[in-house]
């Protein structure tokens, strides 16, 4: 089984330049989650979204948008990437409320 | 706001130590708290989840104890592994905001096991 599959794995972007991260789960989940993780913040929550079409902001979405047309992809896009949106970048998903979330590989971004 | 603290941030012990792991919460009104385990480079996996409704999970070597009123969570490892050596990482959803699981981490524990 796949699981939560991340692309890309590894990106370096200019300042200003747009890019899109996809993530794709096959587990039939309604949940789907975006977190950065940076040194010493730990993982936090950028947006979410509990079901196809809908989405919702995290902690940190400023920068950043989403999008869930199909229920397996979630999408996290950077309109023009700033040096601090430079992170490693996970998704997620779960099942519904209370149950174990499940984490990709994540996406190394850097923006210089 | 919920805020997840895990103590120590680093920990080194020998092959076959039997070891804990804290995690505390400020908030109780959590519905469960799940454990995850993180290898250098590469994503979270769960090792467990334990709803709010339980003292303990138990998964192999690994067993999660969960104290709501006081706000803490320990992690037990038993018999420790130099395949043990990763950071670990306790999660707690958000109650308040309409659901979506959303979790707050604790910035974990890295964990080496020395032969």
């Amino acid at each position: 089984n796949a699981g939560v599959t991340q692309t890309p794995k590894f990106r370096v972007l200019k300042t200003g330049q747009s890019m899109t991260l996809l993530c794709a789960q096959d587990m039939n989940h309604e949940y789907m989650y975006w977190y950065r993780q940076d040194p010493g913040m730990g993982l936090r929550l950028i947006h979410y979204s509990v079901g196809e079409g809908t989405t919702a902001k995290g902690e940190v979405p400023d920068g950043y948008n989403v999008s869930r047309l199909k229920k397996q992809n979630f999408l996290l896009g950077l309109e023009s990437a700033a040096p601090s949106q430079t992170s490693v970048y996970f998704c997620a998903s779960s099942y519904s409320t209370g149950n174990t979330i499940y984490f990709g590989e994540g996406s190394w971004l850097t923006v210089v | 706001k919920q805020e997840v603290t895990q103590i120590p941030a680093a920990l080194s012990v020998p092959e076959g130590e039997n070891l804990v792991l804290n995690c505390s919460f400020t908030d109780s009104a959590i519905y469960n708290l799940q454990w995850f385990r993180q290898d250098p480079g590469k994503g979270l996996t769960s090792l467990l989840l334990i709803q709010s409704s339980q003292r303990e999970q138990t998964s192999g070597r690994l067993n999660a104890s969960l104290d709501k009123s006081s706000g803490r969570s320990t992690l037990y490892i038993a018999a420790s592994q130099p395949g043990d050596s990763a950071t670990y990482l306790c999660a707690v959803p958000d109650a308040y905001t309409g659901g979506g699981n959303k979790l707050t981490f604790g910035t974990g524990t890295q964990l080496k096991v020395e032969l």
